[in-house]
């Protein structure tokens, strides 16, 4: 079955630092898509960064970097220069079975705390 | 470009009422997928509409339901409203096709008295 994991649940980070979130993945489905999601308080869920099973090269978006490693089925998010407002929960999704339905299954999340 | 709309925001109701929460997803965008978030059991998929056509569907008894009409809004309804249906409720749009678009709306808060 599938099943994502997020082993910490809260982490803290000093301002201007590098932080790494850790996200596992199980599937035996080869085509699947990988999500990280921002969670602030205020509820909405904010995209962040997506990883096809089947791209070559690790996903980058502005401040934030995918480590994709397929054999050992791992996600981790990298968010460097962190800052104030990237305190937030953070959550890693998987999508199965890319040409029909769209539903993601959620891991449990971290919550981030960045220091000043 | 909007993003995905979903009212109401907050809203509060009494055991035994229902309950329909809309989501208006990102223009161009067919499919929509509801998910159910509560600090015990996290976020758990609901169903997804695609095309007026329910595509997928969770775990979750008879008393949720959806739909989707023809310009892709979607609403879902919760009858017989339990206190452990308090939760936020969000929505997610995408285009329907393969990609790597899925993008959420603010929620629903709702809270079950």
């Amino acid at each position: 079955a599938q099943k994502i994991t997020q082993t910490q649940p809260g982490m803290f980070v000093q301002e201007k630092e590098a932080v790494t979130l850790d996200c596992t993945y199980d599937t035996s489905d080869p085509s699947y898509g990988l999500f990280w999601y921002k969670q602030p308080s205020s509820g909405e869920m904010i995209f962040l960064i997506y990883q096809g099973s089947y791209d070559q090269q690790n996903a980058t978006e502005g401040r934030y970097s995918l480590n994709f490693q397929k054999a050992r089925k791992s996600a981790n998010l990298v968010i460097s220069a962190s800052q104030l407002g990237d305190s937030a929960m953070y959550f890693c999704a998987m999508r199965e079975g890319m040409d029909s339905s769209y539903k993601l299954i959620f891991g449990s999340g971290t919550r981030l705390l960045v220091r000043p | 470009k909007a993003g995905v709309t979903q009212t109401p925001r907050y809203l509060i109701k009494t055991r035994g009422q229902q309950v329909t929460l809309s989501c208006s997803p990102i223009s161009g965008h067919r499919s929509v997928s509801w998910y159910q978030q509560t600090p015990g059991q996290g976020l758990q998929f609901l169903f997804e509409y695609f095309s007026e056509t329910q595509r997928n569907k969770g775990n979750f008894p008879g008393r949720f339901s959806g739909r989707q009409f023809s310009n892709s809004r979607s609403e879902m309804n919760v009858s017989t409203l339990e206190l452990g249906d308090s939760a936020l409720y969000l929505c997610a749009s995408s285009l329907g096709r393969s990609g790597n678009t899925i993008y959420f709306g603010e929620g629903s808060w709702l809270t079950v008295v």
